[in-house]
């Protein structure tokens, strides 16, 4: 059983576009947080929810609006996609009262905006 | 908030010989941890080292912490063409809010 999974693994869509992002974690976390790796590695947090309620929500234009159905699940909708959109997007959980802050990722999602 | 710096950005050796990576940080934490990143992989989580601990092994894994030089390093021994990826460090403290913060990690290669 996968723990953290996000669909789809790999999207391609030309620029003005809008896409979604879903994530779904089975380990009973009650936080979970989207990752954006740009081409030279480097993770910048974009958001996080705890029990659905939005905490973290880092510099990040509008056109990423996150959602939260359930603390299971953390979707992540791009409106009008623009060419530095391409990156990898991960999806995270944690356990917001365990002291260690240990995240558990999920596999990425390559977006490549053409 | 906090992240670490990793040090060096990339690192190339042979099979069997021993890969050390360094860490620094800013503000005092609570711990730090480190995280391995495969070719087209999430993040995996390695190894806690909490800062009232000055050392920590976990199989091949050994990963020191000096508080008062606000560094960890984290030796791979006897590396494998396997341990090829990316490591990154993540100090975790009050002032990070909750999240964990990466840098840019170190590339290791090793080469069979």
């Amino acid at each position: 059983d996968t723990a953290v999974s996000q669909t789809p693994k790999y999207l391609v869509t030309q620029m003005g576009n809008d896409k979604s992002i879903k994530c779904e974690q089975n380990l009973g976390h009650d936080t979970m947080y989207w990752y954006k790796q740009d081409s030279k590695k480097f993770l910048k947090i974009m958001f996080s929810y705890n029990n659905k309620e939005l905490i973290i929500n880092e510099t990040v234009p509008n056109r990423f609006s996150p959602k939260s159905p359930d603390k299971a699940h953390l979707n992540l909708h791009i409106n009008s996609l623009e060419l530095g959109d391409s990156a990898v997007y991960f999806c995270a959980s944690s356990q917001q009262g365990r002291p260690s802050g240990e995240l558990f990722f999920g596999e990425g999602s390559r977006l490549t905006v053409l | 908030s906090q992240q670490g710096e990793e040090d060096p950005q990339a690192l190339s050796i042979q099979e069997g010989e021993n890969a050390t990576m360094n860490c620094s940080y800013k503000t005092s934490i609570n711990n730090l941890q480190w995280y391995r990143q495969n070719s087209g992989r999430g993040l995996v989580h390695l190894i806690l080292i909490r800062s009232n601990e000055r050392e920590k092994h976990s199989g091949r894994l050994r990963v020191t912490l000096d508080t008062s030089k606000k560094s960890s390093s984290l030796l791979i021994t006897a590396s494998r063409a396997a341990d090829t990826a990316s490591y990154f460090c993540a100090p975790f403290g009050s002032s990070n809010t909750g999240k964990l913060i990466f840098g840019q990690g170190t590339t290791l290669q090793v080469k069979p």
